[in-house]
């Protein structure tokens, strides 16, 4: 009973060429969250959604979109890759009110690597 | 801005033994404390967590105190297993926003 789905697993791309990365929850949380997190560091956060909501870190680069087109999907997307972008990619999703409320639930991961 | 500190890893222990891995915050406000834990190939779990000062989180085994005054939140368990070897994320969640950060976390590797 996976709440917090990503797809694919791994993910293998060519240098620039463009790649999107999927989410789903069954949580029906409000707020969804893209991390990137490179070898042996903490998960970075590159941007969120509350609700309709889109929140960018200042300094996520602007190679990097997302969309939420409803609740329970999100995707990033990568417009051109670089060698630097090979990273995991952790989605989460929390809920601003009620009793889990301020906890993160994550999904497994996609890992990403650019030829 | 926000920031957490833990100590450098990998942390290598026999089993039985007994674990502290440190963490200590710098935030404005009185931000919530997590810890999270990811294991091989597996995404991020909540291990326990405390919302305010004095506040002691626990499960399975592990437990972290909130302690306002010297800004940390270590973790610690008492009779590690095989099966904790990991990494641990000590993070924090500003009260005034949804935004978590989180420590570089710390392997954890214990032996039989």
């Amino acid at each position: 009973d996976a709440m917090v789905i990503q797809n694919p697993r791994y993910q293998v791309t060519q240098f620039g060429k463009p790649v999107t990365l999927s989410c789903s929850q069954t949580l029906n949380h409000n707020v969804m969250y893209w991390y990137q997190q490179k070898s042996s560091q903490a998960p970075k956060l590159l941007f969120h959604y509350y609700d309709k909501d889109f929140n960018n870190e200042a300094d996520t680069p602007d190679n990097f979109q997302s969309r939420r087109p409803n609740t329970s999907f999100c995707f990033l997307d990568i417009r051109s890759p670089g060698l630097g972008d090979a990273a995991m990619y952790l989605c989460a999703t929390s809920r601003s009110t009620g009793a889990s409320q301020g906890k993160l639930f994550f999904g497994s991961g996609t890992q990403l690597s650019v030829l | 801005g926000d920031s957490v500190t833990q100590m450098e890893g990998p942390v290598t222990l026999s089993e039985e033994a007994f674990l502290t891995i440190n963490c200590t915050y710098t935030a404005t406000g009185y931000p919530s404390l997590f810890w999270y834990v990811q294991y091989p190939g597996e995404g991020l779990q909540l291990l326990l967590k405390a919302t305010k000062a004095d506040d002691k989180g626990s499960n399975k085994g592990f437990e972290a105190t909130y302690r306002k005054e010297t800004t940390s939140f270590h973790l610690e368990k008492g009779s590690v297993q095989v099966s904790d070897s990991a990494v641990y994320f000590c993070a924090l969640r500003d009260n005034y926003g949804q935004n978590f950060v989180f420590g570089p976390g710390t392997r954890l590797s214990v032996l039989p």
